[in-house]
C-alpha cells in the first residue's frame, strides 16, 4: 500500500464548479499536508498546507483534514481553467523532512 | 528573492555514461532534498542534506547514485553507468531547515537515458 493515495482521476469539470480532490494517507505519525500544483512539464508549486484538523481556506481553495480517519481534501471553487494542472497531496511526519507524495489527480476545467 | 535553480533543463545521455545534475537552494536555506518524479507519478525521495551533510540517503536506488553539498550550498547528484531505467525528471527543493516546514521546488532536470 502507497502511503498516499489519491482519487485517480482524471477529472474534467466545467468552468465556474467546484473541484474537489481526495487523498488518504496510511502512516498515522504524519503530521503535516500538503497540495501542490503542477503544470504540464513544470515543477510542483505549493498551493495548500495544513497541519490541524478541520477548514482552511486561501481565496477559491479550501483544504480539508480529518486525522482520525487520515484524509486530506482540497476543494477549488469557481474553477478557472488556469486550474488545469495535476494536483499532488504529499505528507510529512511529525519530526521528518521526506514527502510522501500521491500520485496526483489531474484536474481538466472546460470553457 | 530567486528561487531554486537547476541545471542543466534537459540532459539526453548514452546508457552506460556518467551524469550530473545540479541543484542550487533559495539563499539562506539550510535544508537541500533531491527527488525523482518518474511519467504519471509523484515525486519520489532520494536524499536529504542538512547543511554540507546528507542526513538520510535512504530514497537513493543503488550505489550509482550519489549526492553532495560541500560548502552547505550548491548540491549535485551523480549518477555512475546510466540505465534507461533512470530516465525521469530531477526535482530539486531546499527549505528553512525546520521540521514541518515548507520545501520549494526547482524547475527539475530532465533526463532522459538512451
Amino acid at each position: 500500500q502507497k502511503e498516499v493515495e489519491q482519487n485517480s482521476g482524471p477529472l474534467s469539470v466545467p468552468e465556474g464548479a467546484i473541484a474537489s480532490l481526495n487523498c488518504t494517507y496510511s502512516d498515522r505519525v504524519s503530521q503535516s499536508f500538503f497540495w501542490y500544483r503542477q503544470y504540464s512539464g513544470k515543477s510542483p508549486e505549493l498551493i495548500m498546507s495544513i497541519y490541524s484538523n478541520g477548514d482552511k481556506e486561501d481565496g477559491r481553495f479550501t483544504a480539508q483534514l480529518n486525522k482520525a480517519s487520515q484524509y486530506v481534501s482540497l476543494l477549488i471553487r469557481d474553477s478557472q481553467p488556469s486550474d488545469s494542472a495535476t494536483y499532488l497531496c504529499a505528507s510529512l511526519r511529525g519530526t521528518g523532512y521526506k514527502l510522501s507524495f500521491g500520485a496526483g489527480t489531474t484536474v481538466t476545467v472546460r470553457a | 528573492g530567486a528561487g531554486v535553480s537547476q541545471t542543466p533543463s534537459n540532459k539526453v545521455t548514452e546508457k552506460g555514461k556518467y551524469v550530473e545534475l545540479r541543484c542550487d537552494p533559495i539563499s539562506g536555506h539550510t535544508a537541500l532534498y533531491w527527488y525523482r518524479q518518474s511519467l504519471g507519478q509523484g515525486p519520489e525521495f532520494l536524499i536529504y542534506f542538512q547543511g554540507t551533510g546528507a542526513a538520510d540517503d535512504s530514497g537513493l536506488p543503488n550505489d550509482r547514485f550519489f549526492a553532495v553539498r560541500p560548502e552547505g550550498s550548491v548540491s549535485t547528484l551523480k549518477i555512475q553507468r546510466t540505465e534507461r531505467g533512470d530516465s525521469a525528471v530531477y526535482l530539486c527543493a531546499s527549505s528553512s531547515g525546520t521540521v514541518g516546514e515548507t520545501q520549494y521546488f526547482g524547475p527539475g532536470t530532465r533526463l532522459l537515458v538512451l
